[in-house]
């Protein structure tokens, strides 16, 4: 299995735009989650999903935010529109249990000019 | 919500030694868990463990719940040990799932 995939690995935008990150997790998989880790706030848990459906958003941090995951092998978190404080670099991981080993994704480094 | 406080902060090792990384919270819990970021920013799940020990390899944790903390032990380190370790906690009574600040382990050969 290739483990969890994120794309972009990287990103540069400007103030105002839209960024969508996108995560394939590890097939068979039934929890997906987002991750932000930034030097001022460090690791946070922004949502994750069983099945697909989102059971805990407690972590997004404001309407700017969404996060979908329209089939099994694929979830996008987007922000719309991004701001500068949203740089941070954002981490995908799945498990095949909530409570059991999840296993991340490389990350996508987001910079927003 | 919750205070997770970790220390030491910083770890200076000499490959080989041991060393225990301590995780205080300032509630109850019904998740913990441990994580290792590798120099690099990879992200590794250590253990899930609310209560009581894991082993696995050269690693070991505990957490003693009645007491509101955790350890995490790692014997004979190696150089791939460093990184900075999180734990991280979710209230018994919350959702939300918070992490510490982290101690930065430095294994030098």
């Amino acid at each position: 299995d290739a483990g969890v995939i994120q794309s972009p690995r990287h990103e540069v935008t400007e103030m105002g735009q839209e960024v969508t990150l996108r995560c394939k997790p590890i097939s068979g998989h039934d929890y997906l989650f987002w991750y932000r880790q930034t030097m001022m706030r460090g690791l946070e848990l922004l949502i994750y999903f069983n099945n697909n459906v989102p059971i805990d958003d407690s972590g997004m941090p404001e309407d700017r935010f969404s996060a979908k995951m329209p089939n099994a092998s694929f979830s996008t978190l987007k922000i719309q529109p991004s701001e500068p404080r949203d740089s941070a670099v954002y981490f995908c991981a799945s498990s095949l249990q909530e409570l059991v080993t999840q296993y991340f994704g490389p990350g996508t480094r987001l910079l927003v000019l | 919500g919750i205070q997770v406080e970790q220390s030491p902060p910083d770890l200076i090792l000499q490959e080989g030694a041991n060393s225990t990384l301590r995780c205080n919270f300032s509630d109850s819990v019904n998740n913990l868990q441990w994580f290792h970021q590798n120099p690099w920013g990879q992200l590794i799940n250590l253990f899930y463990i609310p209560s009581g020990t894991k082993q696995n390899g050269r690693l070991s944790a505990t957490t003693v719940a009645t007491e509101r903390y955790s350890l995490l032990y790692i014997s004979s380190s190696q150089t791939t040990d460093s990184g900075v370790y999180f734990c991280a906690v979710r209230a018994a009574a919350g959702n939300k799932l918070t992490f510490g600040g982290g101690t930065r382990v430095l294994v030098k050969p």
